[in-house]
């Protein structure tokens, strides 16, 4: 039973436009959720957090939504650049664990 | 600053063999964490250890898996004996507590079982 759902596998921006990554949850004692981004033969990195009390937090080029009452957060970036094509998991923490989504694998294109 | 160091990075076994990952966390963090990271599943985590203490195994698959953490700079998962189906990337990952959010990740271990 997947508590949290990225349910885009994959997902092509041009460069300079804006990247829309989702994320689905269901658990409904979440109180932190994360980004985390990864490139190939790497560890994932973090990114981006927002804790269950805000709906919005931005840093930089990346900006992160929470919408409680839909259990959804989504990730903006933009401008989009070609480094910033790799995969990009959803996770969320309860007590001191974290549970990650799938992840969806983001390119941008030039 | 040294990140979360694993050793190996890649490895290849026979089904049946006996597999050991092993982690080194970052100086100063108290907890630590494996995961196993799959196309069908995404990143799963097996077992996290506060202060060199298993707190949470629930995610370890099967009796053939199991961790150890001697102490704060050492960590071992041991997949005893291996199967195909353990093929995947294993993570470890350390935080400097267990409240904190972020947590830092190594680099992966790549097994591949026969």
């Amino acid at each position: 039973d997947q508590q949290v759902k990225q349910n885009s596998p994959s997902l092509s921006v041009q460069e300079g436009r804006i990247s829309i990554l989702n994320c689905d949850y269901t658990n409904s004692m979440f109180d932190y959720f994360l980004w985390y981004k990864k490139y190939p033969a790497e560890g994932p990195t973090f990114l981006i957090s927002i804790s269950s009390i805000k709906d919005k937090n931005e840093d930089g080029r990346f900006t992160v939504f929470l919408n409680k009452s839909a259990k959804h957060l989504s990730l903006h970036i933009v401008p989009s650049q070609p480094g910033d094509s790799a995969v990009y998991f959803c996770a969320a923490k309860a007590a001191s664990k974290l549970t990650f989504g799938t992840g969806t694998r983001l390119q941008v294109t030039l | 600053d040294a990140g979360v160091i694993q050793s190996p990075r890649h490895e290849v076994t026979e089904m049946g063999q006996e597999v050991t990952l092993r982690c080194k966390p970052i100086s100063g963090h108290n907890s630590l964490f494996w995961y196993r990271q799959t196309m069908m599943r995404g990143l799963e985590l097996l077992i996290y250890f506060n202060n060199n203490v298993p707190i949470d195994d629930s995610g370890m698959p099967e009796d053939r898996f199991s961790a150890k953490m001697p102490n704060a700079s050492f960590s071992t998962l041991k997949i005893q004996p291996s199967e195909p189906r353990d093929s995947a990337v294993y993570f470890c990952a350390s935080t400097r507590l267990a409240g904190v959010n972020e947590q830092f990740f190594g680099p992966g271990t790549r097994l591949t079982v026969l």
